[in-house]
């Protein structure tokens, strides 16, 4: 696509629900990262992929978040038993193997944990 | 965590006006990226100026580093109102861009 796509855009859930949030990257961009944003903060990297292997989970809060890229594009991150301090901005970005460096983010997904 | 630090937290200009964020950051970089960021939405980049640089331009904006002092400035010149945004520096300590980490940002406003 002509860009980085998320969604939902917009996602209200319930303390201890399950979420999915999608990210479909630049096509033929083989790097995919995660990063959360919460209010007035910058973002906070999560975790990074290259082609379909997690390369770097190390931002990963804790084991309720997963993250997955099973075909080396559309990744799906995955956060079970919500909690309210979940709540915040997710940007998922994409950059060209072998690029400058340069990362490409989608509009984000907001999450909010009621 | 965020490694880089960013100064000042918000700026308020007029337009026409220049404008000045810094950028500090803790351990060394390979290159040092800016991005801005309007409310709500996702990060643009703006530039990227690595490590063995010392300053970039690109039209009306210029970026120096001094790695000595672990610090970059990001100079927009003759601001407009629709400079009006967040800036962020993130920094690649890796050489691989597996993973820039982003500072606190600066939050621009240009007034008419």
């Amino acid at each position: 696509g002509a860009g980085v796509s998320q969604t939902p855009s917009n996602k209200v859930t319930e303390k201890g629900k399950y979420v999915e949030l999608r990210c479909d990257p630049i096509s033929g961009h083989t790097a995919l990262y995660w990063y959360r944003q919460s209010l007035g903060q910058g973002p906070e990297f999560l975790i990074y992929f290259q082609g379909t292997g997690a390369a770097d989970d190390s931002g990963l809060p804790n084991d309720r978040f997963f993250a997955v890229r099973p075909e080396g594009s559309v990744s799906t991150l995955k956060i079970q038993r919500t909690e309210r301090g979940d709540s915040a901005v997710y940007l998922c970005a994409s950059r060209l193997a072998g690029g400058t460096g340069e990362l490409f983010f989608g509009e984000g997904s907001r999450l909010t944990v009621l | 965590s965020q490694q880089g630090e960013e100064d000042p937290q918000a700026l308020s200009i007029q337009e026409g006006e220049n404008a000045t964020m810094n950028c500090s950051y803790k351990t060394s970089i390979n290159n040092l990226q800016w991005y801005r960021q309007n409310s709500g939405r996702g990060l643009v980049h703006l530039i990227l100026i690595r490590s063995n640089e010392r300053e970039k331009h690109s039209g009306r904006l210029r970026v120096t580093l001094d790695t000595s002092k672990k610090s970059s400035s990001l100079l927009i010149t003759a601001s407009r109102a629709a400079d009006t945004a967040s800036y962020f520096c993130a920094t690649d300590h890796t050489g691989t861009a597996s993973k820039l980490t982003f500072g606190t940002g600066t939050r621009l406003q240009v007034t008419l």
